[in-house]
């Protein structure tokens, strides 16, 4: 059964920083393309960050540009998010999500979703 | 940043009815639009991808339609397991943004 599990989520003071990891199972890791997807508490669905499989192409949403950092680990099957200067506006449901197609550049569709880890952002 | 925008925001229907939701970009997107639908406290779940192709095990009563910058997302004979929010999100450039949502109430 292709899976994600999310964790590392938790309750941080502003300026502070986490690191989120996602763990993935059933599937070739290192033939996809993944990416962090936020939702914050009754809002709608962001996108944050995406990585190849090769971890050699790298994007982002300007909201987090020079703040939070994706990195991947094919040996481990693990995608991971490095959130440092996080802000009160980064309080939100973080998933981590596959991309439909082998391969791809950069994200297609986003078929396999985590079952998401909640970040706290307040003092 | 390519806008996406759908609506209504929000709509109530019956079991059985059908049901239309919209998205518009703000430029065109040739058909690179995907289709979610989002239950509470869960994940979003692909239902739609390439405008019009159903992911694999979603009802054939989702239908995705539409080219350029307007695309529908129709449910024929709305079930009670399709009350839901639905986003629609754009793959054509970066950054990947996503709709508002649409939230289907029960009538």
């Amino acid at each position: 059964e292709v899976q994600l599990l999310e964790s590392g989520g938790g309750w941080v003071q502003p300026g502070g920083s986490l690191r989120l990891s996602c763990a993935a199972s059933g599937f070739t890791f290192s033939s996809y393309a993944m990416s962090w997807v936020r939702q914050a508490p009754g809002k709608g669905v962001e996108w944050v960050s995406a990585v190849s499989g090769t971890g050699n192409s790298i994007d982002y949403a300007d909201s987090v540009k020079g703040r939070f950092t994706i990195s991947r680990d094919n040996s481990k099957s693990t995608l991971y998010l490095q959130m440092n200067s996080l802000r009160a506006e980064d309080s939100a449901v973080y998933y981590c999500a596959k991309d439909r197609v082998r391969y791809s550049s950069g994200p297609d569709a986003f078929d396999i979703w985590g079952q998401g880890t909640m970040v706290t952002v307040s003092s | 940043d390519i806008q996406m925008t759908q609506s209504p925001s929000s709509l109530s229907a019956s079991v059985g009815d059908r049901v239309t939701i919209t998205c518009r970009a703000s430029q065109s997107i040739i058909s690179f639009l995907n289709w979610y639908q989002q239950k509470p406290s869960k994940a979003p779940k692909l239902l739609i991808y390439a405008a019009s192709t159903l992911q694999s095990g979603v009802p054939s009563r989702f239908t995705g339609g539409g080219s350029g910058t307007d695309f529908t997302l129709t449910i024929n004979s709305l079930q009670p397991e399709d009350f839901a929010t639905y986003y629609c999100q754009q793959s054509y450039t970066s950054p990947w943004t996503f709709g508002q949502g649409t939230e289907v109430e029960i009538k």
